[in-house]
């Protein structure tokens, strides 16, 4: 079974400082991955999702970027932090139709 | 995206209460799934449902398919106060890979 290693566990940045959240998937192979950002612990809104390495379909228009280099790296970035970036970041994987496998997430606060 | 409306959306109940929570769609979903979280982690697959009215037992947890495949219903039964957490549901058409998730139950138990 997959499992996924998300790091940092929580995140201080100012405003305008950029953004890097790497997660890395073990135990499969070209692996769907997602990004999620779940505000106040409530609902999972989708930010960004990736078939296969260089394939990344936005879901919402914002201030974040996602990249997958490698087949199980994916990458959420920012190059200018808003105080509406905080959150709880989680990266997700499946394979076809699995249920997903979650990250530990990230609590990034931008003070 | 596709809608799925979750309720309750928040429960508040004494220890050894049973916990009903169900989940609807717009559309007819193939896969349906509930998701545990606790706080500060990410959500952990409990159940899967692959089929029209089957019924799946984990422990003290049931999930059920509805007949129509645009619902899915979680019973907890005893509650104990491990169970506090936010519970998603999750279903994919299998169209794609993707899965979308309710907006979740948050679950308190009172000693």
């Amino acid at each position: 079974s997959q499992t996924i290693h998300q790091w940092p566990a929580t995140l201080v940045q100012p405003v305008g400082s950029p953004l890097s959240l790497e997660c890395t998937v073990e135990g499969t192979s070209n692996p769907n991955l997602y990004w999620y950002r779940q505000a106040a612990g409530r609902g999972l809104q989708l930010l960004f999702y990736s078939v296969g390495i260089g394939q990344i379909s936005s879901e919402v228009p914002q201030n974040l970027s996602a990249s997958r280099p490698q087949d199980r790296q994916f990458i959420l970035s920012s190059k200018k932090l808003l105080l509406s970036d905080s959150g709880f970041y989680l990266c997700a994987c499946n394979r076809a139709w699995d249920g997903y496998t979650f990250g530990s997430g990230t609590r990034l606060t931008v003070v | 995206g596709q809608q799925l409306n979750q309720s309750p959306q928040s429960m508040f109940i004494q220890e050894g209460e049973d916990v009903s929570m169900n989940c609807t769609s717009s559309s007819i979903f193939n896969t349906w799934l509930w998701y545990k979280q606790d706080p500060g982690e990410g959500p952990v697959l409990l159940i899967a449902l692959y089929k029209a009215g089957e019924l799946t037992s984990n422990g003290r947890l049931t999930a059920q398919f509805g007949i129509t495949r645009k619902d899915s219903f979680l019973n907890i039964s005893a509650s104990i106060p491990s169970d506090v957490g936010i519970y998603f549901c999750a279903g994919s058409t299998n169209t794609g890979n993707q899965f979308y998730f309710g907006t979740g139950t948050s679950l308190t138990v009172i000693p």
